[in-house]
C-alpha cells in the first residue's frame, strides 16, 4: 500500500540559510499536517492543510511558511534556520473523514541538522 | 488548555507478560482519543482509536480502554513479545481539524 513520501530524508543546512521539506500525501486522502520532533520530544504540531486550504496552525514560527499544491504535495519552507530548528519534521496525512474519527498516517520524517 | 500525561517515560517487562500503559488528560474530555506506536528515527505508526462511547477496544493482542470519569486511558500489550519494544504514544484531537496532541510516550521494553 502506498504511504506518505517525505524528501528528503536528511538535511543539513548552516545558521540563517532556508531549507524546503516536501511531503507527498496518500493518495485520496484530503488533509496534509506537519508536526516537528524535538530529540526526545513528542511531536508538535505545527500547520495543517484541508483541500489545498491551510486550515489550522500551531507552534509553527514565522521564519516557517508552507502551502498545499493542486496535486496534494505540500512543502515546509523555513527560513533564517536556527540552531534550534535542528529535530526531525513529519508529515502525516488523513483520509476524508468518516463521523470525524481518523487516524493520521505518518511519512517516514526529515532530519534536518543545523549546524 | 489540554494536556496529556503518559505516568512513565519507561517501562520494562518480560517476555509473555502483559504490559499496561497509562494516558491521563487534564482537561475537557475528547471525542476520541488514540494510540501509536513510533521506533526510532521513524514516524509514528497508528494502532488504535477508541470513541468517547466506548469503553473498550481490541486488536489483536492489544486493548484500549477509555474511561471520561477518570480521564483516563489504559492501553495493554498481552503476551508481549520482544518486538513490541518501542515508545507508544498517546494522542488526542487538538482542533476542529483533526491535528493531534501527543502524549511525551512511554519507552516499552519487552526483555527475552
Amino acid at each position: 500500500a502506498a504511504g506518505v513520501i517525505q524528501s528528503p530524508r536528511h538535511l543539513i543546512k548552516e545558521k540563517r540559510e532556508t531549507a524546503t521539506l516536501k511531503c507527498y500525501p496518500i493518495p485520496r486522502h484530503d488533509t496534509v499536517y506537519w508536526y516537528q520532533q524535538g530529540p526526545g520530544q513528542d511531536p508538535q504540531f505545527l500547520i495543517s492543510f484541508y483541500e489545498k486550504m491551510q486550515s489550522d496552525k500551531g507552534s509553527i514560527p514565522d521564519r516557517f511558511s508552507a502551502q498545499q499544491f493542486s496535486d496534494y504535495h505540500s512543502e515546509l519552507n523555513m527560513s533564517s534556520l536556527e540552531l534550534g530548528d535542528s529535530a526531525l519534521y513529519f508529515c502525516a496525512s488523513s483520509p476524508p473523514q468518516r463521523g470525524g474519527y481518523n487516524e493520521q498516517f505518518f511519512g517516514p520524517g526529515t532530519r534536518l541538522t543545523v549546524l | 488548555s489540554q494536556k496529556i500525561e503518559q505516568n512513565s517515560e519507561a517501562l520494562n517487562i518480560q517476555e509473555g507478560k502483559t504490559a499496561t500503559l497509562t494516558c491521563n488528560y487534564t482537561n475537557y474530555s475528547p471525542a476520541y482519543l488514540q494510540w501509536y506506536r513510533q521506533d526510532p528515527g521513524r514516524g509514528p505508526v497508528f494502532l488504535l482509536l477508541i470513541r468517547e462511547n466506548e469503553k473498550e477496544k481490541r486488536k489483536e493482542r492489544l486493548k484500549v480502554t477509555f474511561d471520561t470519569t477518570l480521564k483516563q486511558s489504559l492501553f495493554h500489550i498481552t503476551a508481549s513479545q520482544p518486538a513490541d519494544s518501542a515508545t507508544y504514544l498517546c494522542a488526542l484531537r487538538r482542533g476542529s481539524q483533526g491535528n493531534l496532541i501527543f502524549g511525551k510516550g512511554t519507552k516499552l521494553s519487552v526483555k527475552p
